[in-house]
């Protein structure tokens, strides 16, 4: 089957400007994660989708990041204004699960999306 | 809070050596410990998962609720295993969303 689609894979901006990251998840996977990762950290939650529902977007910093998957399929991570410190790689990730089965879920991910801010 | 703690950044063993890498986290209910793994130019991919309770390539990992670790043991190691390991920790949300650790990078000289 295919895996997690990201695009794009680089991408260099200036700082104030803005960039949008797309999403397309496994065919069928309810739930779809974004994360961010700096280097040198692990992979850190941003946001979570329930079809086209937040689960959970406690870490998002909502001044700047906003994401959306209108359709319950694909998304959209847009950084609006990007500081310097959004430099990182974002990562998208989708579980087949809903969120009556949480155990052993298994998160796909796709390649990421590494963003420059200079 | 929820955390997961990788000490080591690095660890570097030789072939054929017993490798083991350190995960300790915090949590106060059930927690479900995952090991998460990221070859070179490969995306992050599931190890094993402690519910499973299964050997994959050869590693295993034992969840010790009194000493709050999830270790990934393998016996010997191969080259092929030089990898970047991710602990990872889902806790009672119930939403599946997964806490990582800093992870670990294995390198295994021939």
């Amino acid at each position: 089957e295919a895996g997690v689609a990201q695009s794009p894979r680089y991408k260099i901006i200036e700082k104030r400007q803005s960039v949008a990251f797309w999403c397309n998840p496994i065919s069928g996977h309810a739930t779809l994660y974004w994360y961010q990762q700096i280097l040198g950290q692990g992979p850190k939650l941003l946001i979570q989708f329930q079809n086209n529902g937040v689960v959970d977007d406690s870490q998002l910093p909502k001044d700047r990041f906003s994401a959306e998957r209108l359709k319950g399929v694909d998304s959209t991570l847009k950084i609006q204004p990007a500081k310097l410190e959004d430099s990182a790689v974002y990562l998208c990730a989708s579980s087949y699960r809903d969120r009556s089965f949480a155990t052993g879920r298994e998160l796909f991910f796709g390649e990421g999306s590494r963003l420059t801010v200079l | 809070a929820q955390r997961v703690t990788q000490p080591e950044k690095l660890l570097s063993v030789f072939k054929g050596a017993p490798v083991e890498l350190k995960c300790n986290y915090s949590y106060s209910g059930s927690p479900e410990l995952f090991w998460y793994v990221q070859y070179s130019r490969q995306r992050l991919q599931l190890l094993l998962r402690h519910i499973s309770r299964e050997s994959i390539k050869g590693f295993t990992a034992d969840l010790n609720k009194g000493e709050t670790s999830f270790h990934l043991k393998k016996p010997f190691a191969q080259e092929e295993d030089s990898a970047m390991y991710y602990c990872a920790l889902s806790g009672s949300s119930n939403t599946g969303k997964l806490i990582f650790g800093q992870g670990t990078t294995l390198q295994v000289k021939p």
